[in-house]
């Protein structure tokens, strides 16, 4: 089965400008995740979707994060404007549902981002 | 606080050494654990789970309660099994998000 598909792989822009991810997730995976990753951490949630509304956006800096998840399969995660910490892997994932015991949670490639 | 711990950012073994790779977790309840794996240049993808008590590429992780910890064991080590490891925990609720370690990088010498 195809697996979450992320673009684009690699993104490269200045400080306070915006940048825009693209995630499509497994077919059918009703649940999708944002993670960031910065160098030398684990992956820490931004933001959970369930179908089209957000379940938990508790870490996600919304002053210049944004996510949206329209018709509840692909979702775009936007950065206006971009500071330099904000450089990081942006990984999307799907499940099929958050709630089932032992529900596997599936990793796109990610979409590296560096900010200068 | 939900926490995971992963006190060692690089292990290095000989190939047919045994390996633990560290894990303990803060959690207020019975949270599930995992281990995902991330091999060069591929995505992350999950490895095990602790409910399924399973091996997986001849490892192997127990949960212990006590100890608050979920270490990763395999007996004897192979090239292959070089990679970035993390710890992971879900616990119980609406959102059921991961919280990862860190993360352990194993290399496995020849």
């Amino acid at each position: 089965e195809a697996g979450v598909a992320q673009s684009p792989r690699y993104k490269i822009i200045e400080k306070r400008q915006s940048v825009a991810f693209w995630c499509n997730p497994i077919s059918g995976h009703a649940t999708l995740y944002w993670y960031q990753q910065i160098l030398g951490q684990g992956p820490k949630l931004l933001i959970q979707f369930q179908n089209n509304g957000v379940v938990d956006d508790s870490q996600l800096p919304k002053d210049r994060f944004s996510a949206e998840r329209l018709k509840g399969v692909d979702s775009t995660l936007k950065i206006q404007p971009a500071k330099l910490e904000d450089s990081a892997v942006y990984l999307c994932a799907s499940s099929l549902d958050p709630t089932g015991s032992g529900n596997t949670i599936y990793f796109g490639e990610g979409s590296w981002l560096t900010v200068v | 606080a939900q926490r995971v711990t992963q006190p060692e950012k690089l292990l290095s073994v000989f190939k047919g050494a045994p390996v633990e790779l560290k894990c303990n977790y803060s959690y207020s309840g019975s949270p599930e654990l995992f281990w995902y794996v991330q091999y060069s240049r591929q995505r992350l993808q999950l490895l095990l789970r602790h409910i399924s008590r399973e091996s997986i590429k001849g490892f192997t992780a127990d949960l212990n309660k006590g100890e608050t910890s979920f270490h990763l064991k395999k007996p004897f080590a192979q090239e292959e099994d070089s990679a970035m490891y993390y710890c992971a925990l879900r616990g119980w609720g609406a959102t059921n998000k991961l919280i990862f370690g860190t993360g352990t990088l194993l290399a496995v010498q020849p």
